[in-house]
This record gives C-alpha cells, sequence and structure tokens, in this order.
C-alpha cells in the first residue's frame, strides 16, 4: 500500500502565483517530512522538511503547513517561478533513517 | 566536494545479462542508500548501509538484486539475469550519519538501466 500519497500527478499554475502541493500519509509512526525537489536528469534534492511537533515550516517562498491529526500536510511555493518547475516529492520517516517517498507531483509554472 | 558520483549514468543491457552499478558516496558520509525510481512506482527504497554494514535490504527483491558496500567510498548494485521489468533509475544517496531521521539525504544523479 502507498503509505504516502501526493494527490496530484501534475500541476500547472502562472508564474507569480502560489501552488500548492498535498500530501497525505497513514503511518501515525512518521514524525519527520522531508520535501524534495528534482529536477529531469538529476536526482532528488531536500528542498525543505518540518517535523511532527509543529505546524508551520518556512524557508523564503517555500512554506510547509502540517495537520498531525488529520494526517496531511502541503508545500506552498508563493510567487511561483519558471525555474521551480520540477517534480516535487513528500516523503515520510519514522525515527529511522528509512525514508518512505511519495509518488511525486510534477509541477510546471508557466511565464 | 563533488557530490554523490553513480556510474555509469546510462546502461543498456540485454535480457538475461548482468547489470553492475556503482556508487561513490560523499566522503565523510557513513551512510549510503539504494532506490529505484519509475513512472509507475515512484521512488522505491531498496537497501541501506551503516558504516559498511547491512542495515535494511527489506525493498532488494530477493532474487537477482544483491549490494555491497566493500569500502568506505563505494557501494554497487549488482542486478543478475536483468529483466525488461528492471528498467528504471537507480539511485544512490549519501548521509552524514549523524543519527534519527533527520539526517539529510544527498542523491546522484542515478543510473538508467535500459533492459531490452
Amino acid at each position: 500500500q502507498q503509505q504516502v500519497r501526493q494527490s496530484s500527478q501534475s500541476l500547472t499554475v502562472w508564474e507569480g502565483e502560489t501552488a500548492i502541493l498535498n500530501c497525505s500519509y497513514e503511518n501515525s509512526a512518521f514524525d519527520y517530512f522531508p520535501w524534495y525537489q528534482q529536477f529531469p536528469g538529476e536526482g532528488p534534492a531536500l528542498l525543505i522538511a518540518i517535523r511532527s511537533v509543529s505546524d508551520k515550516k518556512e524557508d523564503g517562498r517555500f512554506t510547509i503547513f502540517f495537520n498531525k491529526r488529520e494526517k496531511n500536510l502541503s508545500l506552498h511555493i508563493k510567487d511561483s517561478q519558471p525555474g521551480d518547475s520540477a517534480t516535487y516529492f513528500c516523503a515520510a520517516s519514522p525515527n529511522t533513517n528509512k525514508v518512505v517517498f511519495g509518488t511525486g507531483t510534477r509541477l510546471q509554472v508557466l511565464p | 566536494n563533488a557530490g554523490v558520483i553513480q556510474t555509469p549514468r546510462h546502461k543498456v543491457t540485454g535480457k538475461g545479462q548482468e547489470a553492475t552499478l556503482w556508487c561513490e558516496p560523499i566522503s565523510g558520509h557513513s551512510a549510503v542508500f539504494w532506490y529505484r525510481q519509475t513512472i509507475v512506482q515512484g521512488l522505491e527504497f531498496l537497501t541501506y548501509f551503516r558504516n559498511q554494514a547491512p542495515i535494511d535490504d527489506s525493498g532488494m527483491p530477493k532474487e537477482r538484486f544483491s549490494a555491497q558496500m566493500p569500502n568506505q567510498s563505494h557501494s554497487t548494485l549488482k542486478i543478475q539475469s536483468t529483466q525488461p521489468q528492471d528498467s528504471a533509475v537507480y539511485l544512490c544517496a549519501s548521509s552524514p550519519g549523524l543519527g534519527g531521521n533527520q539526517d539529510t539525504q544527498y542523491f546522484g544523479p542515478g543510473t538508467r538501466l535500459l533492459v531490452l
């Protein structure tokens, strides 16, 4: 079963809009949630992460909103730029090094 | 700092042949991970080493796949008798091994394997 679900395979927004990528999970043992960004031909790279004790984490234009009770989280990308076009993976981890990835959301930002 | 190095970047094999994929982790990192990426399945965990010792291989197909880490500077993933369904991008990642789940994983560019 898919332990980490990303509701959209793809998302298209216009430059300057806020892109919202959604994610949900099943395992209550997950307590660390990194988001990875992947450009074509490259490996994923850590973008931003949140622990389950927090409900919000902000880093520049990127913000994670986390709802522990509902077991979901979202990544908001403010003022989206064409250079943000990439695939975004939501991931989750219990208190180990093993990380479970979602299937990814391909974001396209149109100029 | 060269990052995680994976070789070859692309490999084409015939059905039934063996494929060996190489990974050089970031110097000083003690944890190495292997993943398989496909359009359908996304990123699948395969196996994980810490200080060269195998820790978790729960994602490895039990037949035909094996991974080793003979020294701290490289790890290999070997696929015997390759099948078309093995076609995927194989990603290696390393992390400093600081402990706990906030140990950031740094990924290599991947090896794209195509089995004809």
